[in-house]
């Protein structure tokens, strides 16, 4: 079972901050935080994983509360393209990513 | 540098017949691992190879099998074909396994069981 749970859609305003949200409660010490994108039935895209600290590349930040049991992911100028399924993962005690249904994000003009 | 690549890209089968799809990971990628992704759900983990030998397998049956050659490419078979295995299966490559590598996925193949 997935050890993640997240809103079924969202909307953000083109160029707005698109937030989101993410609970993994059941989390273990080890476990890394995931976020994959996935746009119309392609593969899923790696975006950023984290495991304590708060985490920034060149497609978005990851913010993880001090507890660890929620994190937020944060794409800073949204556009168009940006409109997929959002995926927060954690990797189970066998290494494998554990998917849920995921966030549908829509951006809109 | 190339990413994962996947063979075929479509495929159509009937009921009962065989089919293998393939996976190059990414060059210097020593791990596969293979998903199944129904329509409107999350890709579900079928198999992991890590240096050719299973690592872990998910919830399929006996039906599904895979794995890994020298060249750390990788095979997933599927005998027997039920039209419930109709969906997008996945492959992803990481360096190595383990917490904190990433798994980087292919574009998948699209299959159709009639």
């Amino acid at each position: 079972d997935a050890k993640t749970t997240q809103p079924p859609s969202m909307d953000c305003a083109e160029g707005r901050a698109a937030n989101l949200p993410c609970n993994h409660s059941t989390i273990s010490g080890n476990e890394y935080v995931y976020w994959y994108r996935q746009i119309h039935s392609q593969g899923p895209q790696y975006i950023i994983h984290g495991l304590k600290n708060n985490e920034t590349n060149e497609m978005a930040s990851l913010i993880i509360t001090e507890d660890r049991k929620s994190s937020t992911l944060i794409l800073p100028h949204a556009t168009l393209r940006d409109t997929a399924v959002y995926y927060c993962i954690v990797m189970d005690s066998n290494y494998q990513l554990i998917w849920g249904a995921g966030t549908k994000l829509i951006i809109k003009p | 540098d190339a990413g994962v690549t996947q063979s075929p890209t479509h495929l159509i089968k009937t009921r009962g017949q065989h089919v293998t799809l393939r996976c190059s990971p990414i060059s210097g990628h020593k791990s596969v691992s293979w998903y199944q992704q129904v329509l409107g759900q999350g890709p579900q983990f079928i198999f992991q190879y890590y240096e050719k030998e299973e690592r872990g397998r998910g919830n399929f049956p006996d039906r599904f099998s895979a794995r890994q050659f020298p060249n750390y490419s990788s095979e997933l078979n599927v005998n027997a074909l039920l039209l419930g295995d109709s969906a997008l299966y996945l492959c992803a490559s990481s360096s190595l396994t383990g917490w904190g590598y990433t798994q980087y996925f292919g574009p998948g193949t699209r299959l159709t069981v009639l």
